[in-house]
């Protein structure tokens, strides 16, 4: 157990849908990471946030949206849902100097 | 640009055989390495990790890498590898002492170990 909890475990829905990913990580860890693992694409990083400010973005597409909350804990927002989203999103939390990431369950997200 | 190449997408082995898996990665600056594995179903662990010191690094159920700057290269081994190893093997690279801490992976090599 990491110590990042990510909910819901799982998430079917349809295309032209909206959903929220939730992530909660590590006690004292000021570092959130999304990213998105499909078998096209591999793990690619979407977002980071430090202490509730985006500090990093990557490969996210302009239908997804993300925040921190002041308790640290971070969501996810996918809307427009297309086929092409469905994949494992995973939450890292990392703290300290030494950036290791630690990795939350994941959500596994089916869109049909 | 910054990236991480694995050179095996599979490796399929004997159990009691040998394990090295490549690993090499372009990055315009000092960084740290980790080595992740992915058991089917389940999310990502820390298998080991490389920030400074010794270049060979010791990780969790036998598993080792060596950093060598030269060859911008961090690779897995394993002496003896089980059946349990099974899984999906993930190299990583970050940016030491920034909080811009984002994770370059590599594709990953899927293992399969034979009984």
């Amino acid at each position: 157990d990491s110590g990042v909890t990510q909910t819901p475990k799982h998430l079917i829905t349809a295309t032209g849908q909206r959903v929220t990913l939730r992530c909660s990580p590590r006690s004292g860890d000021l570092s959130v990471y999304w990213y998105q693992q499909s078998l096209d694409q591999g793990l690619q990083f979407l977002i980071q946030y430090y202490n509730g400010e985006e500090r990093a973005k990557g490969n996210i597409l302009e239908r997804f949206s993300a925040q921190q909350f002041p308790d640290l804990h971070s969501e996810l927002n996918l809307s427009s849902l297309e086929l092409g989203d469905s994949a494992l999103y995973f939450c890292a939390s990392s703290g300290g100097h030494t950036n290791e990431q630690f990795f939350g369950p994941g959500t596994r997200l089916t869109v049909l | 640009a910054q990236s991480v190449s694995q050179h095996n997408h599979h490796v399929i082995l004997s159990e009691a055989a040998s394990l090295e898996l490549g690993c090499n990665y372009s990055y315009g600056g000092t960084v740290n390495l980790f080595w992740y594995v992915q058991y089917p179903g389940q999310h990502l662990q820390l298998l080991l990790k490389y920030f400074s010191g010794d270049p060979l690094v010791k990780g969790i159920k036998g598993f080792e890498a060596e950093f060598i700057k030269s060859k911008f290269s961090f690779n897995l081994r394993k002496p003896s590898v089980q059946w349990s190893d099974t899984a999906e093997y993930f190299c990583a690279v970050n940016a030491r002492g920034s909080t811009l801490g984002r994770l370059y992976f590599g594709r990953g090599t899927q293992l399969t170990v034979w009984p």
